[in-house]
């Protein structure tokens, strides 16, 4: 079957650096989203890669190796408005999104 | 306006009662889909709808019945509800359906069945 494995929950600290991995299972593989989700909120679009390595995007990163079924979202300089889950989600053959459970961040001061 | 609106942001409602989800994007999208979001759980894709055809129904039982009657409008009639039926029900569109394209989420109708 096709399934998304992601910590439920992560803490960090203000100003240090977080990474939430990601790992797959698809009926083949057309690309891996990250979002990012405030509570109450709508989720946002965070970034997409198809190719294997890093793409970087201000104080977030998000790294794939199809090889492994792995990504990773990266923060840097973690600010307390960076509390929130964050859900990955991989594209299969048909173009179906498969969706994590999400992972909640929690930023102390 | 915001891309993607949902109404009503809140519902209660008895296991007897009618009601409808409202959907609205603004952003000239040709798909849009409705998810159900429970606690601690995958979202669940419940239907998509192409240039106003459902292209897409993941055995959403018949209490749950969608409608589109045009490329920016979607929405959810709801009755004869379970209390497993409480979640927050998440719209979104996308430019099309068939490819993995960014999308745009609204806020949410948070559902509580009695």
């Amino acid at each position: 079957g096709q399934n998304i494995d992601q910590p439920t929950e992560m803490t960090a600290t203000e100003g240090a650096i977080v990474q939430i991995n990601c790992t797959y299972q698809t009926s083949g593989f057309n690309g891996l989203f990250w979002y990012q989700q405030h509570a109450g909120e709508a989720p946002t679009f965070l970034s997409y890669n198809v190719l294997d390595g890093l793409e970087e995007k201000g104080r977030f990163s998000s790294f794939l190796s199809r090889s492994k079924g792995y990504s990773y979202l990266l923060l840097k300089e973690l600010q307390m408005k960076d509390s929130a889950s964050y859900l990955c989600a991989a594209v299969d053959s048909n173009y179906q999104l498969i969706w994590g459970a999400g992972t909640k961040l929690i930023i102390k001061p | 306006e915001t891309g993607v609106t949902q109404t009503p942001r809140h519902l209660v409602m008895g296991m007897t009662n009618k009601k409808s989800l409202k959907c609205e994007q603004h952003l000239g999208h040709n798909a849009m889909y409705w998810y159900k979001q429970s606690a601690k759980k995958p979202l669940e894709l419940m239907f998509v709808y192409s240039l106003e055809e459902r292209v897409e129904n993941n055995s959403v039982p018949s209490r749950f019945s969608p409608e589109c009657p045009n490329s920016s409008h979607l929405f959810l009639h709801l009755h004869t509800l379970q209390p497993e039926d409480s979640a927050l029900y998440l719209c979104a569109s996308s430019q099309t359906s068939g490819s993995p394209g960014e999308l745009f989420f609204g806020e949410g109708s948070r559902l509580t069945v009695l």
